[in-house]
């Protein structure tokens, strides 16, 4: 079946640019997200690439789409303490999503 | 506009126990969707919806129903808890099945819910 893999920690210095990756076996779905989680709170959705995309930037975000390998990324630029969350890949429609396990992102001074 | 409402917001039950996860959202959303969230792993759909009066299952349906009467409302049943629903749940909602212009997909705060 479908499976959405990310590494589960990354720790970056405060103003540095993050890299969150990602890797799925399903090649067929139009669409990829990724979502941020604050502790205690639902997903919040930051953005999403359409399959044909190779590149997208909205703001401190580039996601970038590699489709032969099947690899998603997301860097965030400029890394504040407000950016520490969990991301979760997913992809699939919006009600019918399959996510990844998340990562964690601990930023510090 | 409310967006996503979940209620309770924790629940804790005994095994054999029933409830229902209520859900709601106010902007007219067509589909909604129930998630549940468990230590270590990403969201797993329970069950779905794309209007009032039609659900399907998602990828962990067992032990839980589901029925849409209104466009706003979407509850989630458990019929008979056990300790393995011990989870954190999610309800979100979309105007369509993926991405148009400016629309996005709205997630309520959650229902934290313990099965002893």
């Amino acid at each position: 079946g479908e499976d959405v893999e990310q590494s589960l920690f990354l720790s970056v210095r405060e103003g540095d640019s993050s890299v969150i990756n990602c890797t799925y076996t399903d090649s067929s779905s139009t669409y990829l997200y990724w979502y941020k989680q604050e502790p205690g709170a639902g997903l919040q959705l930051l953005t999403y690439i359409f399959s044909n995309m190779d590149m997208k930037q909205d703001q401190r975000l580039t996601v970038l789409l590699n489709k032969k390998d099947k690899h998603l990324s997301l860097r965030i630029a400029d890394t504040q303490t407000g950016d520490s969350a969990i991301y979760f890949c997913a992809m699939g429609g919006y009600n019918k999503l399959i996510f990844g396990a998340g990562t964690r992102l601990a930023v510090h001074p | 506009n409310a967006g996503v409402t979940q209620t309770p917001k924790f629940q804790v039950l005994k095994t054999g126990q029933s409830m229902t996860l209520q859900c709601a959202q106010d902007m007219n959303h067509e589909y909604m969707s129930w998630y549940r969230q468990d230590p270590g792993m990403g969201l797993r759909l329970i069950h779905y919806s794309v209007g009032a009066g039609i659900t399907d299952q998602g990828e962990v349906p067992n032990g839980y129903n589901v029925s849409r009467s209104t466009t706003e409302d979407f509850p989630l049943r458990l019929l008979s808890a056990a300790p393995s629903q011990t989870s954190v749940y999610f309800c979100a909602s979309s105007y369509s099945w993926t991405p148009q212009g400016t629309d996005t997909q709205y997630f309520g705060p959650g229902t934290r819910l313990t099965v002893l």
